[in-house]
């Protein structure tokens, strides 16, 4: 059984401040991964993906995977009070199918 | 927004009655599929469609049905309703299955309750 675990939170991060997200993963074969956020209520729209060991940013975001350890997080820079929301973690797993964590409910306080 | 749209956005039904639940796309993406959120656990996959009249199940297909008669229309239909069913439920869309960047877009869903 192919697994996605994260942390369901809350996680409340002051204004301003990094909001850290982890996600660990079981299938060591998995190829790429995925941080989707979604608001109360609404579907789950794509931040940011990252395949290859290391970071990758993209403007206060920061994806950072692990493969030899098996995690990504996502760094949230700079964080706004529009940044709460739950993020999704999903992993592409050797099977190509798309294995997604219970997300992680992110609470910025002003 | 990528143009997918589901259709009823809330349906309310009895124990024991077909629903079926509508996904319409107008990206012409090969990859259709149909998740259940429930609390506590991601998305879970129900069926997806690689192509018309191509489909297969996901992790949680039991109850369920789907058909994909057009590239741009995926149904999914819940035989007989259980209140195990009541969820919210989304399609979503996608180019490819392979490529290591594809993205998902998701449609608004369908809150689906049971009762």
């Amino acid at each position: 059984q192919k697994e996605v675990e994260q942390n369901s939170g809350p996680l409340s991060v002051p204004e301003g401040a990094i909001a850290s997200l982890n996600c660990t993963y079981s299938d060591r074969g998995s190829q790429s991964f995925f941080w989707y956020r979604q608001y109360s209520g609404k579907s789950p729209e794509l931040i940011m993906f990252i395949y290859s060991n290391g970071d990758k940013e993209d403007g206060r975001f920061t994806a950072q995977l692990n493969k030899a350890s098996q995690y990504v997080s996502l760094l949230i820079r700079d964080s706004q009070p529009s940044d709460s929301a739950t993020y999704l973690c999903a992993v592409k797993a050797s099977n190509y199918q798309l294995i997604w964590g219970a997300g992680t409910k992110l609470i910025i306080k002003p | 927004d990528a143009g997918i749209t589901q259709s009823p956005r809330h349906k309310v039904t009895e124990t024991g009655t077909p629903v079926t639940l509508r996904c319409h796309q107008t990206e012409n993406h090969r990859y259709m599929y149909w998740y259940r959120q429930d609390p506590g656990h991601g998305l879970r996959l129900i069926h997806y469609s690689y192509g018309v009249k191509d489909t297969d199940k996901g992790e949680v297909s039991d109850g369920y049905s789907v058909s994909r008669s057009k590239t741009e229309d995926f149904l999914l239909t819940l035989e007989s309703a259980t209140s195990s069913q009541t969820s919210v439920y989304f399609c979503a869309i996608s180019e490819s299955e392979v490529a290591l960047n594809t993205e998902a877009f998701f449609g608004q869903g369908t809150r689906l309750t049971v009762v």
